[in-house]
Order: C-alpha cells, then structure tokens, then sequence
C-alpha cells in the first residue's frame, strides 16, 4: 500500500518557469490538501479539495492553481514560478470526516532562482 | 496571528527520561487536536489526537492532555528513546468548518540523547 506519492522529490526552477507538482494517494480518501512548509515554520494550507471536482482555497493560495478530476490525484500547478516559492511542499489526503487525521506524502523539495 | 504555538522550537532530554512538548491555543472554536511527528526528508506522521470532551489520551508511551480552560495541550512521552527524535508538530481544527481543516504549529524539535 503506497499510500500518498509525491513526485518530484526534488525541482529546480527558474523565475517565471511553471511547473506541476503530482499528489496521487490510494486509500480511496475523499479529502485531499497541499501545505508548504518554510523554514522554522509550520505546515501552512495552499488549497485543498473534499471531492473529485470540489477544490477551495487556504490560508497562502496565491500563485497556485489546483484541480481534483479525481478522487486519486490533486496536482498542484505553480503558474509563473516566483523565489517566494522556494519551500518544502506536502500532500496530504484523510478520510471524510472532522475527526481524522492526516496522511503525508514525503514531500517536494522545490527551489526557485 | 498565529492560533496555534509551540513556543519552544527545540527540547533536549535524556533517554528514559520523560519529554513533554508543550502547544498553546488561542481560537477557542477548536475542539479537535493532533500531534505529528516528522522525521528529516520524510513527511509528517499522525502520533495521537484528543477531542475536546477528553482531557487526556494515552497510547503506549505516548500521552496527550488537554487543559481547554488554559487552552493548552502537551504531549508526554514515557520514556524517550533515540528514535523519538524528530520535530513534533501540533495541530487543532474546529468544529463545522470546511473539511475539518487543521491550523498547525511550527513544531518543536526533539532530541533524545543516548
């Protein structure tokens, strides 16, 4: 059992490039989320998603573009990469539910020149 | 304004000993906590929760205890061990909102010395 995948481990980027960052998770989970984590801080929420086709904003969205054509993947496309965006990036997919807790993919190292 | 703190970015302790990692609330709509643990080059890992009807949970060496009034949680872990050491994040999440949406912390670095 996979669990939740992130692909690429690591990326490098030159100001302006964009990119997709892959997220696909196999527990069958209905709610899917992208955090970034900055040095020294936590995990912060970019967007997450509730359902195939349901996807909405978090706390530091700007920049960053999502969509959830399936219940499996919830790529995460920087559109005009910016070095703000240098940061650790994680996926995360659980259970419907307020009581559950997350699973992590093992994240995306991604620098920005 | 950050909801969710753990004030002390690092702890140190001896191995058998006991390590209590501390988080402090301040969004009084949150009634359901989390502690990960996060290993370096890995993702976070779920460690334990508590809802806000308990005021402790136990599992294994691990223990959680919840002080609403304070709105302040730790977490116990009887006795350390070398491997515990990693960065233990908290984090809470309110009721009725949108996918049970989690604030975290900015984690506490464990070290258990051998």
């Amino acid at each position: 059992n996979a669990g939740v995948t992130q692909t690429p481990k690591f990326q490098v980027l030159k100001t302006g490039q964009s990119m997709t960052l892959q997220c696909a998770q196999d527990m069958n989970h209905e709610y899917m989320s992208w955090y970034r984590q900055d040095p020294g801080m936590g995990l912060r929420l970019i967007h997450y998603s509730v359902g195939a086709g349901i996807t909405d904003q978090g706390e530091v969205p700007n920049g960053y573009n999502v969509s959830r054509s399936t219940t499996e993947d919830f790529p995460l496309r920087l559109l005009s990469a910016a070095p703000s965006q240098t940061s650790v990036y994680f996926c995360a997919s659980r259970r419907a539910g307020e009581r559950t807790e997350a699973f992590f993919g093992q994240g995306t190292r991604l620098t920005v020149v | 304004d950050q909801q969710v703190k753990q004030n002390s970015p690092s702890l140190s302790v001896q191995e058998g000993r006991i390590s209590i990692l501390n988080c402090d609330y301040t969004n009084s709509m949150f009634d359901y906590f989390l502690w990960y643990k996060k290993y370096p080059a890995e993702g976070p890992t779920f460690l334990i929760s508590i809802s806000s009807i308990k005021d402790k949970n136990e599992d294994g060496r691990f223990t959680v205890f919840l002080n609403k009034s304070a709105k302040h949680l730790s977490l116990h872990i009887v006795p350390s061990q070398p491997g515990d050491s990693a960065v233990y994040f908290c984090a809470a999440s309110a009721r009725n909102t949108n996918a049970g949406k989690s604030t975290f912390g900015d984690g506490t670095t464990l070290t258990v010395k051998p």
